[in-house]
């Protein structure tokens, strides 16, 4: 069975500093993606970032970065210069072949960004 | 292009009453799901369907139905309402595939006293 863990539950951290989210996973495929969603108040689910495993080289996209462990199975999340905005809830998932599309979401990070 | 619509966005129902969440899409896309998302537990997986007239169970397929008669519909339907469903649902859709481009309704958040 494919499982996705993230152990913080909450976490918080000054505007314009650096925080990391953590991700494990488990999976015995070796063709996977993996996302990272943030849901801010508004409940809307918005894609941050995608890694596919094949790709050695970590995903970037803007202000977030991911580091990409596949070895040990790890996908953490980086956000540089934390912005107001980026208070939210963010979930970790995976997404394989044979799950004809379905998400596999971790319980989520529960991220707040004070002034 | 509305993308990924669904109705209602909220909606309190009393235990053992019936309801249909609507969940349309406009990009023609063969993948829809359904996702239940409660605190502390991420989203999960209801139902999902690869293409009209196909469905399938997800994680947690009990006290929910769903059918899909065309492309663009996928309701899910309540027959008879339990608190243990108080939740947010989302319905999502993605083009069939390998491909990781998917996209989500707004939700539609339900109490069920």
């Amino acid at each position: 069975a494919q499982t996705v863990t993230q152990s913080q539950p909450e976490m918080s951290v000054q505007e314009a500093e650096t925080v990391t989210l953590s991700c494990t996973y488990d999976t015995s495929e070796s063709n996977y993606y993996l996302f990272w969603y943030k849901q801010p108040p508004s409940r809307q689910m918005i894609l941050v970032i995608r890694q596919e495993a094949y790709k050695q080289q970590n995903a970037t996209e803007n202000r977030f970065s991911v580091n990409f462990q596949k070895a040990a199975k790890s996908f953490s999340l980086k956000i540089s210069d934390s912005q107001l905005g980026d208070t939210a809830m963010y979930f970790c998932a995976f997404f394989y072949g044979g799950s004809q599309g379905n998400l596999i979401f971790g319980k989520g990070t529960k991220l707040s960004v004070k002034p | 292009n509305a993308g990924v619509t669904q109705t209602p966005k909220f909606q309190v129902l009393k235990t053992g009453q019936s309801m249909t969440l609507q969940c349309a899409q406009d990009m023609n896309h063969e993948y829809m799901s359904w996702y239940r998302q409660d605190p502390g537990m991420g989203l999960r997986l209801i139902h999902y369907s690869v293409g009209a007239g196909i469905t399938d169970q997800g994680e947690v397929p009990n006290g929910y139905n769903v059918s899909r008669s065309t492309t663009e519909d996928f309701p899910l339907r309540l027959l008879s309402a339990a608190p243990s469903q108080t939740s947010v649902y989302f319905c999502a859709s993605k083009i069939a595939g390998f491909s990781y481009e998917q996209y989500f309704g707004p939700g539609t958040r339900l109490t069920v006293t």
